[in-house]
This record gives structure tokens, C-alpha cells and sequence, in this order.
């Protein structure tokens, strides 16, 4: 059993560029989220869905959209991308959602030039 | 202002020493608080989480400690390990099921040196 995996590891993109961070979990959790580390701010939360086909907004979801078609995969999509959104993105999921106890991804590394 | 204040910011620890990490918290109403250890490069991954009526709860040589009225938790690791290295996450969760609200904080950086 994977748990969740994500990709790509890191990534260097260009401003303006549009990019998808994928996230699977084979796990079979309801809930599944997207966050992202910066140094001196800890874990921010962009978007996370409770069910397959519904996703809401988290903390600073802004520039990023997200998608659920189905149970297993949740991917985060960058339109244009900033230099603001280099980062560390952890994809997360829970069983039932909160309050259940969230399992994290990787991560990926994200550096926008 | 974060709600979710952890203290020290950093600590470098002996090996086989003792040591704990605070975290205070203002986030209203409260449903649960978790602490997740974080090795670098690596996601975070769960180590213990409290409900307001559990006030202590143990994982290995991981005690964390939770007094709801005061609002604080305190993570203790016994007898250090080199692989103790890590950043510590304290969450405190107001929600229910269904409406994420999620609080972190910015984590305690341990180093355990030889």
C-alpha cells in the first residue's frame, strides 16, 4: 500500500506557466486537502474536498484551483503561476474528514522563477 | 495574530535527555488538537491526538499533554534518539465533521546531537 504519492518531487517552472500538482491516495479517504509550507508560516491550507465531487476553499486558495472527480485523486492546478507560489505542497487525506487524523504526501517542491 | 503559539522555537537536546515542547492556543470552540512530526523533507505524520476530555495521551516515548481550560498542550519526549530530529507541529481543530477549521503552528525545530 502507497498511501498518498504525489508529483512531480520538485518542479521549476516559469512565471506565467500553468501547472498541475497531482496527488493519489489509495486508501480510500473521503476527505483530501492541499497545503502549502513556507518557511516561518508552517502549513496554510489552499483547498481540500470532503467527497469525491465537492472541494471548498481553505485558507489562502487564491491562484490555485482544485478538482475531485473521483475518491483517489485530487489535483491542485496552478493557472499562471507567481514566484509567490514557490513553496512546499503537501497533499493530506483523512478518512471521514475533520476531525480524523490526516495522512500526508511527500510533498512537492515548487520554485517559480 | 497566529492562534496557535508553540515554544521553543528551536532546541538542541543531548541524546538520551529529556525534553518537552509547549503549545498555546486561542482557537474557539475547540474540537481536538493533534501533534504531527515533521522530518525534513518528508510530509508531516501524526503522532497523538486529544479531545477536550483526554488529558494526557502517550506514543512510544511521545507524551503529549492537553489542559482544555487553559488552552495549552505540551509534547514530552523521553530519552531522546538521534532520530528525534525533526520539527514538531501542534493542530488545533475547531471543526466538525464536514467544515474544515484548522489552526497550525509553526512548529518546534528539535536537534538531537550525540
Amino acid at each position: 500500500i502507497a498511501g498518498i504519492t504525489q508529483a512531480p518531487t520538485s518542479q521549476i517552472l516559469a512565471a506565467g506557466r500553468r501547472m498541475t500538482l497531482r496527488c493519489t491516495q489509495d486508501m480510500r479517504h473521503n476527505a483530501m486537502y492541499w497545503y502549502r509550507q513556507d518557511l516561518g508560516l508552517g502549513l496554510r491550507l489552499i483547498h481540500y474536498s470532503n467527497t469525491a465531487g465537492t472541494t471548498g476553499k481553505g485558507e489562502v486558495p487564491d491562484g490555485y484551483s482544485v478538482s475531485r472527480a473521483n475518491t483517489d485523486d485530487f489535483p491542485l492546478t496552478l493557472a499562471s503561476a507567481v514566484p509567490s507560489q514557490t513553496s512546499v505542497y503537501f497533499c493530506a487525506s483523512s478518512e471521514r474528514g475533520e476531525p480524523d487524523t490526516q495522512y500526508f504526501g511527500p510533498g512537492t517542491r515548487l520554485t517559480v522563477l | 495574530k497566529n492562534q496557535v503559539e508553540q515554544s521553543p522555537q528551536s532546541l538542541i537536546i543531548l541524546e538520551g535527555k529529556n525534553c518537552t515542547l509547549q503549545c498555546n492556543y486561542t482557537v474557539s470552540p475547540f474540537s481536538n488538537l493533534r501533534w504531527y512530526k515533521q522530518d525534513t523533507g518528508r510530509g508531516p505524520v501524526s503522532l497523538t491526538i486529544m479531545t477536550f476530555s483526554e488529558n494526557t495521551k502517550s506514543n512510544g516515548r511521545y507524551t503529549a499533554t492537553l489542559d482544555a481550560d487553559t488552552k495549552q498542550s505540551s509534547l514530552h519526549i523521553t530519552a531522546s534518539q538521534l532520530s528525534d530530529s525533526a520539527s514538531y507541529i501542534c493542530v488545533v481543530s475547531s471543526s466538525v465533521y464536514g467544515n474544515n477549521r484548522l489552526a497550525f503552528g509553526k512548529g518546534n525545530q528539535v536537534v538531537v546531537i550525540p
